[in-house]
């Protein structure tokens, strides 16, 4: 699976979009773009994942560029609850690797 | 919405005992995985499974470590001899298919003392 490379930390204000970049410059062509989410010690949670086209659903857009070197999850009102470390991964369907990912939070 | 269920939620155990550690996946998933997480460091990958077998694991999954469906509803990791270096949160996974995204289960806490 391609290395991705996020950003360690962000902060957002409440009621703001928040936007976490992910570089993934090494990815294939059969490698899908997914996003998780934990917040503090709890299991990962699945955000959105996609493999060309942008994609949204209930939780977060998810915007990858047309060479797909580089993708953003968008989390268009981010909330107090949204704080957590995000996770960016690209994987061929191949079992997750999870990196560093960012410490999003959150503030009022 | 379907839960993965993982039990129980703390166990502490004396170093040298064996541990089982259950987890009961989306009834109608399909591919199965382990992964820990030490205190303060990285989700690390162990084992996945499909079709009753292990599909990969990584180096971490050495012969201390067995995973097992025993009755097509239970997954299970088994370590068998814990050591002071295997405390950590262990989070069960499953997923429907490999275009889906996992499920995580709140995991269990083991301390090895």
């Amino acid at each position: 699976d391609a290395k991705t490379t996020q950003p360690t930390s962000m902060d957002c204000a409440e009621g703001r979009a928040a936007n976490l970049p992910c570089n993934h410059s090494t990815i294939s062509g059969n490698e899908y773009v997914y996003w998780y989410r934990q917040i503090h010690s709890q299991g990962p949670q699945y955000i959105i994942h996609g493999l060309k086209n942008n994609e949204t659903n209930e939780m977060a857009s998810l915007i990858i560029t047309e060479d797909r070197k580089s993708s953003t999850l968008i989390l268009p009102h981010a909330t107090l609850r949204d704080t957590a470390v995000y996770y960016c991964i690209a994987s061929s369907n191949n079992d997750m690797r999870f990196g560093a990912g960012t410490r999003l939070t959150v503030k009022p | 919405e379907p839960e993965v269920t993982q039990t129980p939620s703390h166990q502490v155990t004396q170093m040298g005992q064996e541990v089982i550690l259950r987890c009961v996946p989306i009834s109608n998933h399909l591919y199965f995985y382990w992964y820990r997480q030490i205190l303060g460091q990285k989700v690390e990958f162990l084992v996945s499974f499909y079709n009753n077998e292990i599909s990969e694991k990584s180096e971490i999954f050495d012969d201390q470590f067995s995973v097992e469906r025993p009755d097509g509803s239970n997954f299970t990791l088994k370590i068998r001899s814990t050591k002071l270096e295997d405390s950590a949160m262990y989070f069960c996974a499953s997923r429907l298919g490999t275009d889906y995204g996992y499920t995580f289960g709140s995991g269990t806490r083991l301390t090895v003392v």
